[in-house]
């Protein structure tokens, strides 16, 4: 079975430094994608980034960056020049090419100091 | 713009009374999906249709239902609710994900409060 290990259940950064949430996983398949979601408090969760496996360029989107180090099972957002609306739950999430459902980490909750 | 709209936003009923919840989604994704989140964890998956075909998770318990009457709408029906079903409940939706990077679009979820 895939899973999926946060192992941060908490972490903090000052407004404009960067940060790295952690994520591994584990699984047997050749074909899959990884995910991090952020869910604001009482607001709705939204994508912040995905990673194809076969891809070895690590995906970026603007502030939002991963480290994916397939050998290692490793899966890390790094969140640069960190904003007071970064301030959330980070789920990493992880799914199969051949399969619909997501398996999510425990999540992390990310503060951010002004 | 397209989304995923759930209904309500807070719902209270009463233990044992059964109550159902909505989702609508504007994106015409084929497959829909509900969650159950409680508080500071990870959603747990209760169900989800593959357009009509329900694939419901081995560890749901009878005591949830779903239905998906047309490709926008999808319901979460708990028979008798108990306190242990308190929570909020996700909807969230995608295309045919086999093979592709789709993502899971997501709502805003209903806060389920058990009287």
């Amino acid at each position: 079975a895939q899973t999926v290990t946060q192992s941060q259940p908490e972490m903090s950064v000052q407004e404009a430094e960067t940060v790295t949430l952690s994520c591994t996983y584990d699984t047997s398949e050749s074909d899959y994608y990884l995910f991090w979601y952020k869910q604001p408090p009482s607001r709705q969760m939204i994508l912040v980034i995905r990673q194809e496996a076969y891809k070895q360029q690590n995906a970026t989107e603007n502030r939002f960056s991963v480290n994916f180090q397939k050998a290692a099972k490793s899966f890390s957002l790094k969140i640069s020049d960190s904003q007071l609306g970064d301030a959330a739950m980070y789920f990493c999430a992880y799914r199969t090419g051949a399969n619909s459902k997501l398996t999510f980490g425990k999540g992390i909750t990310l503060s951010v100091r002004p | 713009d397209a989304m995923v709209i759930q209904n309500p936003r807070y719902q209270v009923t009463q233990f044992g009374k059964p109550v159902t919840l909505s989702c609508s989604q504007t994106l015409n994704h084929n497959v829909m999906y509900w969650y159950q989140q409680k508080s500071s964890q990870a959603p747990k998956l209760l169900f989800h249709y593959y357009d009509k075909d329900f694939n419901n998770e081995a560890d749901t318990p009878d005591n949830f239902q779903s239905r998906r009457p047309n490709t926008s709408f999808c319901f979460l029906d708990i028979r008798s609710p108990g306190l242990g079903d308190a929570a909020m409940y996700l909807c969230a939706t995608s295309r045919d994900p086999q093979g592709s990077n789709q993502p899971q679009h997501f709502g805003d979820g209903t806060r389920l409060s058990i009287l």
